[in-house]
């Protein structure tokens, strides 16, 4: 069974970071495109970074030079380190696998950025 | 970017109803569009991908239809569990791969 297990989050002040996780079960994170996608409160979904199979990385404008995504192949797991955070990426963090059929996705984990 | 442009915001409808969302894109996507259904603190549930395919598992009410710029998705017949936010996502060629703003749906 496919399985996604976030964690990491929790409250950081402004210009702090933080590093998510995920943890995948029953497939194999370093073959598949693997995303993090955030939802602010009450707003609506928000595509954050994708690590293509292959290795290649791409980001929001809204979090170029901030975020960097990564994969630990050993572990399985993904992560997402997060710097010089703001109060506009709290946010609940989704992982998801997969990019268009057959897709899975975490349960989320919340980051919460203030003073 | 390619900006997604989801109407309406949010709609009421009885159930039995026919329900029908629309996305448009700023530029030639092909059929590279998913739509996806959110209940309140839960995980986006994909429905709909390449715009007309039904992921597994899901019900034959839905469907999705477009390609380039034009998308629809439709509930054939509303259902009391139906009831969501759903949004679609492009996913053309290089990211990001942007959503839609969110179409909410309620039982009138």
């Amino acid at each position: 069974e496919v399985q996604l297990v976030e964690s990491g989050g929790g409250s950081v002040q402004p210009g702090g970071s933080l590093r998510l996780s995920c943890a995948a079960s029953g497939f194999t994170v370093s073959s598949n495109y693997m995303s993090w996608v955030r939802q602010a409160p009450g707003k609506g979904l928000e595509w954050v970074s994708v690590i293509y199979s292959g290795g290649s990385t791409y980001y929001a404008d809204s979090v170029k030079g901030r975020f960097t995504i990564s994969r630990h192949n050993s572990k399985n797991t993904l992560y997402l380190q997060m710097n010089s955070l703001r109060a506009e990426d709290t946010a609940v963090y989704y992982c998801a696998r997969g990019y268009s059929g057959s897709q899975n996705w975490g349960q989320g984990t919340l980051v919460t950025v203030s003073s | 970017d390619i900006q997604m442009t989801q109407s309406p915001s949010s709609l009421s409808a009885s159930v039995g109803d026919r329900v029908t969302i629309t996305c448009q894109a700023s530029q030639d996507i092909s059929n590279y569009l998913n739509w996806y259904q959110q209940k309140p603190g839960k995980a986006p549930k994909l429905l709909i991908y390449d715009a007309s395919n039904l992921e597994t598992g899901v019900p034959s009410r839905f469907s999705g239809s477009g390609s380039g710029t034009d998308f629809t998705f439709t509930i054939s017949s509303l259902q009391p569990e139906d009831i969501a936010t759903y949004y679609c996502q492009q996913y053309d060629n290089l990211p990001p791969w942007t959503f839609g703003q969110g179409t909410k749906v309620e039982i009138k």
